[in-house]
């Protein structure tokens, strides 16, 4: 069965500072691959997902994430953090046949510090 | 446009009791899905929706869950003889094609219901 890790369970990063969100993803071949994003009091928002092509995918609010096969790894990264940005931000994947069921990681709580 | 929303946002029930919790997905939307967010964790599948048929329902932790969407919008998630172990958030997504068509459309999520089981 397919799994997602997110191992920062809280970073801590000060606005204006560059901000690295760690996913890694087990499963027989490339899923989908997607980035969420989950305010206090809001719905899962999508930051930006990667079907095929261009392993560099580029999103809302300024964030981009990579995808790297050999590594199963499609790392969130967003250069200067605003304070807006503090939330939980979920990796999350689909798998290619039938059915687009999302799994998703267990998340990571970003914090911003003034 | 207005999007997923779900009622009511917040139930309190006592362990034992029956409850319902409501979804109205994007108007159009063929596609319909249930998450439960347990504290700390991320969403976990459910169980979606093709118009009116339940495609998949292998997330269902038991039987004491079941999900109906009878005229392919609206959707009730419902959760006989409630446990404590059932309180959790849980969510609600629309996608604007049925996934099993080969097209990856987004999943649009509502704001949740939260639900507290006594």
């Amino acid at each position: 069965a397919q799994s997602v890790t997110q191992p920062d369970i809280h970073i801590t990063v000060s606005e204006g500072a560059s901000l690295e969100l760690r996913c890694n993803y087990s499963y027989g071949a490339t899923p989908y691959l997607f980035w969420y994003v989950q305010s206090p009091g809001q719905g899962l928002q999508l930051l930006l997902k990667y079907f095929s092509g261009d392993t560099l995918v580029q999103g809302i609010k300024g964030f981009e994430a990579e995808f790297k096969r050999s590594q199963s790894s499609f790392n969130l990264r967003k250069p200067s953090v605003h304070w807006s940005d503090a939330a939980e931000y979920f990796c999350a994947v689909a798998p290619k046949a039938a059915g687009n069921k999302l799994t998703f990681g267990g998340g990571t709580r970003v914090l911003v510090k003034p | 446009g207005a999007g997923v929303s779900q009622t009511p946002s917040n139930k309190v029930t006592e362990k034992g009791k029956y409850v319902e919790l409501r979804c109205d997905p994007i108007s159009g939307h063929t596609a319909l899905y249930w998450y439960r967010q347990s504290l700390g964790q991320g969403p976990e599948f459910l169980i979606y929706f093709q118009g009116t048929g339940a495609a998949d329902d292998s997330g269902l932790p038991n039987d004491r869950f079941f999900a109906v969407r009878p005229e392919g919008s609206v959707s009730t998630l419902k959760i006989q003889r409630t446990e404590r172990g059932d309180s959790a958030v849980y969510l609600c997504a629309s996608s604007s094609l049925p996934p099993l068509a080969g097209g990856l459309e987004t999943q649009y999520f509502g704001p949740g219901t939260r639900l507290l089981v006594l």
